[in-house]
Order: C-alpha cells, then sequence, then structure tokens
C-alpha cells in the first residue's frame, strides 16, 4: 500500500515561497509512475498545479506555470517537492500529493492526506 | 481547459436506492475519466478509472459509463458509508481538470 505524507510550513505570506515536500512511502519513486501536485479551495475545488515523471521530467499547469518555481525529486529521500512563488490569499487551499499514472499524469490512485496551508501576513 | 459539468450539484437519496450522476465534458475525452469520492477532511479517493473500470477494493455498488462527452456513475443501493461529495476528471489532455462535485446526502 503506497503512502505519501505532505509537510511544509501551514502559514506563508503574501509574495513569499511556497515549499512543499511529499515522503512516500512503500514504493521507491524511482520506479515509475508520476507523482504530482493537486490544490484544493472552495473558490476553485480540485486543481492539477503539476506532475513530474521518475525520469525528472516535468508538466505544470498553464495556468500556474510562471509561479510554479519547480516539482522536484529527492531520489535519496524517495520524495518529491513544490515550490510555488509568489504567493497571494489566492493560493490558500489544501494542497495533496499524489501518484498518477504509469504511463499517464491523470490517473491519481494514491493521496497524502492533504496540508492546509494559508497565505496572509 | 476542457471543462467538466456535474450534475446535480446535490441529491438526497434513502438508503438502499439508486443514484447516479452524471458529468458532461466540454470535448470528445474518449473513455479518459475518473470519479472519485470524497469524505469530509479526507483525500479523494479513486473509486473509477477509465469510466468504467472498478479501482481494486471499491465494492461492486459503484459503477461507471460513458465515452465522449457524456458519462454517468451510480450507486446501485445507497449504504449510509457512500455520504460523500463525488467528483468527476478527465486526463486526456493537459491539465487534467475535474467536475465541481456532488454532494450527496442521506433522505
Amino acid at each position: 500500500q503506497v503512502q505519501l505524507q505532505e509537510s511544509g510550513p501551514g502559514l506563508v505570506k503574501p509574495s513569499e515561497t511556497l515549499s512543499l515536500s511529499c515522503n512516500v512511502s512503500d514504493y521507491s519513486i524511482r520506479s515509475g509512475y508520476y507523482w504530482g501536485w493537486i490544490r484544493q479551495s472552495p473558490g476553485k475545488g480540485l486543481e492539477w498545479i503539476g506532475s513530474i515523471y521518475n525520469t525528472g521530467s516535468t508538466y505544470y499547469n498553464p495556468s500556474l506555470k510562471s509561479r510554479v518555481i519547480t516539482i522536484s525529486l529527492d531520489m535519496s529521500k524517495n520524495q518529491f517537492s513544490l515550490k510555488l512563488s509568489p504567493v497571494t490569499a489566492a493560493d490558500t487551499a489544501v494542497y495533496y500529493c499524489a501518484r498518477g499514472g504509469l504511463s499517464t499524469i491523470g490517473l491519481f490512485d494514491y493521496w497524502g492526506q492533504g496540508i492546509l496551508v494559508t497565505v496572509s501576513s | 481547459d476542457i471543462q467538466m459539468t456535474q450534475s446535480p450539484s446535490s441529491l438526497s437519496a434513502s438508503i438502499g436506492g439508486r443514484v447516479t450522476i452524471t458529468c458532461q465534458a466540454s470535448q470528445d475525452i474518449s473513455n479518459y475519466l475518473n470519479w472519485y469520492q470524497q469524505k469530509p477532511g479526507k483525500a479523494p479517493k479513486l473509486l473509477i478509472y477509465d469510466a468504467s473500470n472498478l479501482q481494486t477494493g471499491v465494492p461492486s455498488r459503484f459503477s461507471g459509463s460513458g465515452s465522449g462527452t457524456d458519462f454517468s456513475f451510480t450507486i446501485s443501493s445507497l449504504q449510509p458509508e457512500d455520504i460523500a461529495i463525488y467528483y468527476c476528471q478527465q486526463y486526456d489532455q493537459i491539465p487534467p481538470t475535474f467536475g465541481r462535485g456532488t454532494k450527496l446526502e442521506i433522505k
């Protein structure tokens, strides 16, 4: 059973950088699959942010691409990370990490529990 | 982006009753359509993938059908634990996009 767990600050100031990590257990991210970030807010619902393949290839939502600094892998820690900047109050949301498909970005079969990130001064 | 329109946005049904939710894509997505269940405070859970395939471990009372632009999701006999919000999601094109959800309540 693949397990994912998000971590990072729950409060970020406007104009700063949102940095989150996702620790993956019981599956080696180097073995394959896409790994992605999805957020959920009352205003926008569920919104895909971006995904990374085990090769390091990245794919971003065009609506956020200019502000996604990076989605990256850390094979040594079996983690992947998200950096988004600059943030505004509109980026307040629950952020989920999820496993995508073996050959497709959009089949999210395992999810983390989610982390609430509030953007406020 | 492909827009996913779910209906209804909420519905009430009786235990043991049949529930159907529809999802319409703004363009042809073949069968690249998933259904998720989300309970309060929890992450979405994949129930149906590729429009009609039941994810491992999901009860057989859940089913999905459709292709192209029109899809449906059915619970054949509603159970108390099925109270949740249900979302459709397309992955034919990047970005993957989700419907706004259908909130299911007990009548």
